[in-house]
């Protein structure tokens, strides 16, 4: 069954460095999504991204942060300089959204991200 | 704002009880979709229900949904030791649009 995948599992980073997650949505899906979640908290939404542009975005989303669909396959968040409360899993998520099917979304495995 | 609320926040039963969760929300919406998450892990996609809908199976869940009330629930029946885990809802206002979760209510199921 097909499923989105994430790399890596785990990326450890030290403050203020640059960070690139990524993920390989389900090949026949339109939308691509980034959501977080904060140890202990709700998953909260980031970013959607659907015909090469990012339809909606969250205020946590600020000019730190950039998506991108660099290849046809992949698609990746960046994080250009990291901050302690970037720490949390990153989960990609695809829906392959057409009249009649609803959007359903499936998620990858997430990214913990750790920030020192 | 549109936002997922479950309760309970936590829940213990013995193996082969049923389970039910409850989820309130605020605003219309497109669908609602149930996820289970195990410690530590992905979020697994359940159920999605549409807004003209108003119950759906898939082996042994079976989701609600009543619009007027804004609410849902999750039923799982004959539980088993490993559905231990989270379970969410998330709610979806328009196409391709973000999903907002709730807190979520964590299940335990003893054996």
């Amino acid at each position: 069954e097909p499923e989105v995948t994430q790399t890596p599992s785990h990326q450890v980073t030290q403050m203020g460095q640059e960070v690139i997650l990524r993920c390989v949505p389900i090949s026949n899906h339109l939308y691509f999504y980034w959501y977080r979640q904060i140890l202990g908290q709700k998953v909260e939404f980031l970013v959607s991204f659907y015909n090469n542009e990012i339809s909606e975005k969250s205020e946590i989303f600020d000019d730190q942060f950039s998506v991108e669909r660099p290849d046809g396959s992949n698609f990746t968040l960046k994080i250009r300089s990291t901050k302690l409360e970037d720490s949390a899993m990153y989960f990609c998520a695809s829906s392959a959204w057409f009249s009649g099917r609803g959007n359903e979304q499936f998620f990858g495995p997430g990214t913990r991200l750790t920030v020192l | 704002s549109q936002q997922g609320e479950e309760d309970p926040q936590a829940l213990s039963i013995q193996e082969g009880e049923n389970a039910t969760m409850n989820c309130s929300y605020k605003t219309s919406i497109n669908n609602l979709q149930w996820y289970r998450q195990n410690s530590g892990r992905g979020l697994v996609h359940l159920i999605l229900i549409r807004s003209n809908e108003r119950e759906k199976h898939s082996g042994r869940l079976r989701v609600t949904l009543d619009t007027s009330k804004k609410s849902s629930s999750l039923l799982i029946t004959a539980s088993r030791a490993a559905d231990t885990a989270s379970y969410f809802c998330a709610t979806d206002a328009g196409y391709g649009n973000k999903l907002v979760f709730g807190a979520g209510t964590i299940l335990r199921v003893k054996s």
